[in-house]
């Protein structure tokens, strides 16, 4: 089956500090893969996404590559703001599954100044 | 993108009383929306798709009976917790599925149930 793993949380950084949070998945096929971020009181945004290998998602200063061959879509940041801190979600999308996601657990960042 | 609201933003009931929360999706006809739980150590539980002028299709172990939703227009789709206990005091997000098949959804601002 379809399945999401996160690092887990909570990650607590200095700002300007590199970020990377780990996300592996299973699928089965060929699956779209996300990364949604919530600030703190909100719903989710989208942050980033790709729809097949080596397609790199970039938004805000943040990226992930596909990488099939490891199964993973790990995210990063070269240089975090206290503004980042939030809980990210990791999650994938497998066609014919009528458009529903597989979400990662999430994972807190806080960023001190 | 899609702009979802959600109405209202926060409500507290008492036990035994049934709440309404209602999911809009402004800028887009919506034919299929999502309703999701979100419990206090942050994971996301689905617990059912509303399709548009048919039954909503409920996740394993969410109760029907006490989850109702209705999906009565392209831009409405509305979840009543019937009966509400505190232990039904959640996060409650909705979301609609915009674009490709491969596109993902764009979520509401959440709605906050406390039940006394």
């Amino acid at each position: 089956g379809n399945s999401v793993t996160q690092m887990e949380g909570p990650v607590t950084l200095s700002e300007e500090a590199f970020l990377t949070i780990n996300c592996t998945y299973t699928a089965t096929g060929y699956p779209s893969l996300f990364w949604y971020v919530q600030y703190p009181g909100e719903g989710l945004q989208l942050l980033l996404k790709a729809t097949k290998a080596d397609d790199k998602g970039s938004n805000k200063g943040f990226e992930a590559t596909y990488r099939k061959e490891t199964t993973s879509f790990h995210l990063e940041k070269g240089s975090v703001q206290v503004s980042d801190s939030a809980v990210y979600f990791c999650a994938l999308l497998n066609a014919g599954n009528n458009r529903k996601l597989i979400w990662g657990l999430g994972t807190s960042l806080a960023v001190n100044p | 993108g899609a702009v979802v609201s959600q109405h209202p933003s926060r409500v507290i009931c008492k036990s035994g009383t049934s709440v309404k929360i209602e999911c809009r999706s402004l800028d887009f006809q919506a034919t299929t929306m999502f309703w999701y739980r979100q419990f206090p150590k942050q994971s996301l539980m689905l617990m059912a798709t509303s399709n548009e002028g048919s039954k909503a299709t409920y996740e394993q172990g969410v109760e029907k009976d006490k989850f109702l939703i209705n999906h009565a227009s392209l831009t409405l789709s509305t979840l009543t917790v019937t009966s509400a206990h505190p232990e039904d005091s959640s996060f409650y997000i909705c979301s609609v599925g915009r674009g490709g098949a491969y596109s993902g959804q764009f979520f509401g601002p959440g709605t906050r149930l406390t039940v006394l």
